[in-house]
């Protein structure tokens, strides 16, 4: 079975100030890895994800996450930010074979921006 | 775009009452999920069906059931509503070829009294 950790519950930061966003997981197989985000009185969107190939893979509104097999984590990062990323953002992971498209999803990290 | 949408945004209840939530996509998705969200626990995954009338629990089943009489439509329902089940719920669907990633609906908030 696989485990998500999401290490902080809340960030507050600065707007322009770079943020990173906690995540290990936990997995006896290859996994794939999701960052998922929720802003108020919505459902979720995909941020970004790892499949395979470059261990670096970015968002279009600029957030970045690292693939880290060694320490099996997948920290997302943003070198500026802005008000608008203020959400909820999860991370999840899936087994790459038999794992039936089931994601398992960390607790959530609340990213508060203020002025 | 995928689009999934879900019944009702809101949603207030007695205890004791039969609860149907209704999620529907149009992607001709094969998967569909729900999952509740609670603060501190994030998304936990109740039931997933894979096709028309075949369906797996997940994390936490107990007290809900599923219904997939069409593949657009993904019904999840609480057979005697509890005050415990008080919750978002969150219903998603994803294709086999879409690379795992899900589609969400907006949510419905359940308030059980």
């Amino acid at each position: 079975a696989q485990s998500v950790t999401q290490l902080d519950s809340q960030v507050p930061v600065f707007e322009e100030a770079p943020v990173e966003l906690r995540c290990n997981y936990s997995s006896s197989v290859s996994v794939y890895l999701f960052w998922y985000v929720q802003y108020p009185n919505q459902g979720l969107q995909l941020l970004l994800k790892y499949l395979s190939g470059s261990t670096l893979v970015e968002s279009i509104n600029g957030f970045e996450a690292e693939f880290n097999k060694s320490q099996t984590s997948f920290h997302l990062r943003k070198p500026s930010v802005h008000i608008s990323d203020t959400a909820e953002y999860f991370c999840a992971v899936t087994r790459l074979t038999g794992g039936g498209n089931k994601l398992t999803f960390g607790t959530g990290t609340q990213l508060k921006v203020e002025l | 775009d995928v689009k999934v949408t879900q019944s009702s945004r809101y949603l207030v209840k007695r205890t004791g009452e039969k609860v149907f939530l209704e999620c529907v996509q149009d992607m001709d998705h094969e998967n569909m999920f729900w999952y509740r969200q609670d603060p501190g626990l994030g998304l936990r995954l109740i039931y997933f069906s894979y096709d028309v009338k075949m369906k797996e629990k997940g994390d936490i089943p107990e007290g809900y059931s599923v219904s997939r009489e069409k593949k657009e439509r993904f019904s999840l329902i609480l057979e005697s509503a509890s005050t415990n089940q008080t919750s978002m719920y969150l219903c998603a669907s994803s294709s086999i070829y879409s690379g795992h990633e899900q589609y969400f609906g907006p949510g419905t908030r359940l308030t059980v009294t």
